[in-house]
């Protein structure tokens, strides 16, 4: 059974002070790992697309990385509007098919 | 969020009635996904649907719940005789055929059962 597993559940950081999420996945045949944002009261809002190891991706202080186990989103020096929960996503190896989410990571991000 | 929309935002209904949500894909989207987020839970799976058929239901509660995404018009996502169990955000996606591109969400239906 694919799992998804994010840690911490729960991060506070301070303006300015940098830090990573982790996102550890068992699927077999990876299509892609997604990273979504969501804000309270809202839908996920998409943030990137890996598919395959050694993958890097940037969007102004978020960078997402995808080994063969793991994709780390890090976040170099936040801002209190980056708070929000994180949502790693795994999508299997056929075109359109579902996407199975950990259960997120809570950041804060205190002025 | 724009493109995907999700009405009605908030639904409140009793013990036994019916609920009906609706999804309007993003335009050019003809692949749509539900998915639902109990209190306190992830995002789970319910079920994906091309226009008139549906791909994969292995998500759906055996009992109540339907979807169908017909040629034309939203789709819709109905529970019968709801059950206080079900109050829950359910969330629509949709992406583009034949193509990496990522599902796109819309802001979700608040579902509460008095």
């Amino acid at each position: 059974e694919d799992q998804v597993t994010q840690s911490p559940e729960a991060l506070r950081l301070q303006e300015g002070e940098s830090s990573s999420l982790n996102c550890s996945y068992t699927v077999s045949g990876l299509r892609g790992l997604f990273w979504y944002r969501q804000d309270p009261g809202k839908g996920p809002e998409f943030l990137f697309t890996l598919y395959s190891a050694g993958e890097e991706k940037e969007k102004e202080r978020l960078k997402a990385t995808l080994t063969k186990k793991e994709s780390f989103l890090h976040i170099t020096a936040p801002k209190p509007e980056d708070s929000a929960t994180y949502l790693c996503a795994v999508q299997k190896g056929t075109s359109g098919s579902r996407l199975t989410f950990g259960e997120g990571t809570q950041l804060t991000v205190n002025p | 969020n724009a493109g995907v929309m999700q009405n009605p935002r908030h639904l409140v209904r009793r013990r036994g009635q019916e609920a009906r949500l609706r999804c309007s894909p993003m335009k050019g989207h003809s692949h749509v996904y539900w998915y639902r987020q109990l209190p306190e839970e992830g995002l789970k799976f319910m079920v994906y649907l091309q226009k008139e058929n549906i791909i994969d239901e292995s998500g759906m509660p055996k009992e109540r719940f339907s979807a169908e995404f017909p040629k034309e018009g939203p789709s819709i996502l109905r529970i019968q005789q709801v059950v206080r169990g079900d109050s829950a955000a359910y969330f629509c996606a949709s992406s583009p055929v034949g193509s990496n591109q990522p599902q796109h969400f819309g802001d979700g239906t608040r579902l509460s059962i008095l």
